[in-house]
């Protein structure tokens, strides 16, 4: 089965609502990232995260490793937020990475 | 930010035919990584490199080849081109295990 699963798979926002958007893996890891893909296709680390909670402005990552799950909270969202994110598991200390099949936002005016 | 550079951005091959990805960074970072993303699935790697003169397959490394002739540059040949491999690729960097890595911005990869 697939190690990384990400969910929802798509997401529909009005202006100003809060997104939760989870990812949930099956091995063990060494680290956990988000990043947000563009809709021209080109990938931006949002956050590198091994455990814990991790805060950049309107965006919170937060890794559990015993319940093998990562969230990426969104607040406030903006039109500039849609698109893509990926979540991307390090099974080793190699930078060698699995990834989620992305949640795809889209927020509306 | 580290700079990581894909050329080409779009690329139409024909079955059969030879086709060479080339990415180029400029952090001097130790690793670099090829991935292909398929349309509505996360990226998936095919090979990397720990530095100069090193290549290692990834978990797709079926029908491709990497070559890392200096720190700088690692290219993705593909030796007979199939439509399967129609797919965007990126590239990536990172310093070391652990850290996170640099995307190119894709190269467009179709096989007719």
């Amino acid at each position: 089965g697939q190690q990384v699963q990400q969910s929802p798979a798509s997401l529909v926002l009005q202006e100003g609502e809060n997104a939760e958007l989870q990812c949930n893996f099956s091995t063990s890891l060494n680290s956990m990232q988000w990043f947000y893909q563009r809709p021209g296709g080109s990938l931006v680390s949002l956050f590198y995260n091994p455990s814990g909670t991790k805060h950049s402005g309107r965006l919170t990552s937060t890794t559990v490793i015993k319940e093998r799950r990562s969230s990426l909270h969104i607040s406030s969202s903006q039109t500039t937020d849609s698109g893509t994110y990926l979540c991307a598991l390090e099974r080793t200390n190699t930078g060698k990475l699995t990834f989620g099949d992305g949640t795809v936002l889209t927020v509306k005016p | 930010e580290a700079a990581v550079t894909q050329s080409p951005r779009n690329k139409v091959a024909v079955t059969g035919g030879k086709v060479t990805l080339s990415c180029n960074q400029t952090n001097n970072h130790n690793n670099m990584y090829w991935y292909r993303q398929d349309t509505g699935h996360g990226l998936r790697l095919i090979h990397y490199s720990y530095g100069a003169g090193s290549t290692e397959k990834g978990d797709i490394p079926d029908g491709y080849k990497a070559s890392r002739p200096s720190q700088e540059n690692f290219s993705l040949i593909l030796e007979l081109a199939t439509p399967s491999q129609t797919s965007v690729y990126f590239c990536a960097s990172g310093d070391s295990g652990g850290e996170r890595l640099f995307f190119g911005h894709g190269t467009k990869l179709s096989v007719l």
